[in-house]
């Protein structure tokens, strides 16, 4: 089965702690994405990586950080230094001009 | 330059009926336009998409129209069904930027049965 896969599909953190989100596609496509959504809102673009070893930041990278070691794998971590981390967290991967989601992390800090 | 605004934030629509979504952008450099829908607690899914050289684009029920010269596109949803209901994102992006989208705000659509 190909296509985009998100893991956990629930995250509770604590205050101060740091938290890895996993996302892995097997589409074989190089551009990969994370976006953050909140309740009622659009999509906020966090990082996106074009090829393997190298991202940008996008529109709301305080407080994130990002690895591309390999082309299938786009992990994120959510640091301690990212004030308000409850939302829901979308990873992305793009044939080229279409876009594709995985299903989702829910991200909740306690 | 880079805003997608989406209107309406909200929408009712009765079963069988026309369901339309607009979307206005300010950035002439973006040629590729997605429509996205999503059902609470999953992934948008791409639903239809269009790129500047036509006017419009049908796929089942769905049309997207496209007005180059005054820089909006909007989703008509014909014969609206209850199972239509979900939060619906209209995008762009420009090739050139390496596929990044951005994003309207969203319209929740309710259909009643």
């Amino acid at each position: 089965d190909g296509g985009i896969t998100q893991s956990p599909k629930y995250l509770f953190r604590k205050e101060g702690q740091n938290v890895t989100l996993s996302c892995e596609q097997n589409l074989n496509h190089d551009a990969m994405y994370w976006y953050r959504q909140d309740p009622g809102q659009g999509l906020r673009l966090i990082y996106y990586s074009q090829i393997v070893n190298d991202f940008q930041k996008g529109d709301i990278a305080e407080g994130y950080s990002v690895s591309r070691e390999k082309k299938e794998s786009f992990p994120l971590t959510v640091t301690s230094a990212q004030k308000n981390p409850t939302a829901f967290y979308l990873c992305a991967s793009t044939s080229g001009d279409e876009q594709f989601f995985g299903p989702g992390t829910r991200l909740t800090v306690l | 330059q880079q805003q997608v605004k989406q209107s309406p934030q909200s929408l009712i629509v009765q079963k069988g009926g026309i369901s339309i979504i607009n979307c206005a952008y300010e950035n002439t450099a973006f040629d590729y336009f997605p429509w996205y829908q999503q059902f609470p607690g999953k992934g948008p899914a791409l639903l239809i998409a269009i790129r500047p050289d036509v006017s419009e684009k049908k796929e089942g029920r769905f049309t997207i129209s496209f007005n180059k010269s005054a820089k909006q596109f909007s989703l008509h949803i014909m014969d609206s069904q209850p199972g239509d209901s979900a939060t619906y994102f209209c995008a762009a992006s420009n090739s050139g930027s390496g596929s990044r989208l951005t994003f309207g705000e969203g319209t929740q659509l309710t259909v009643n049965p």
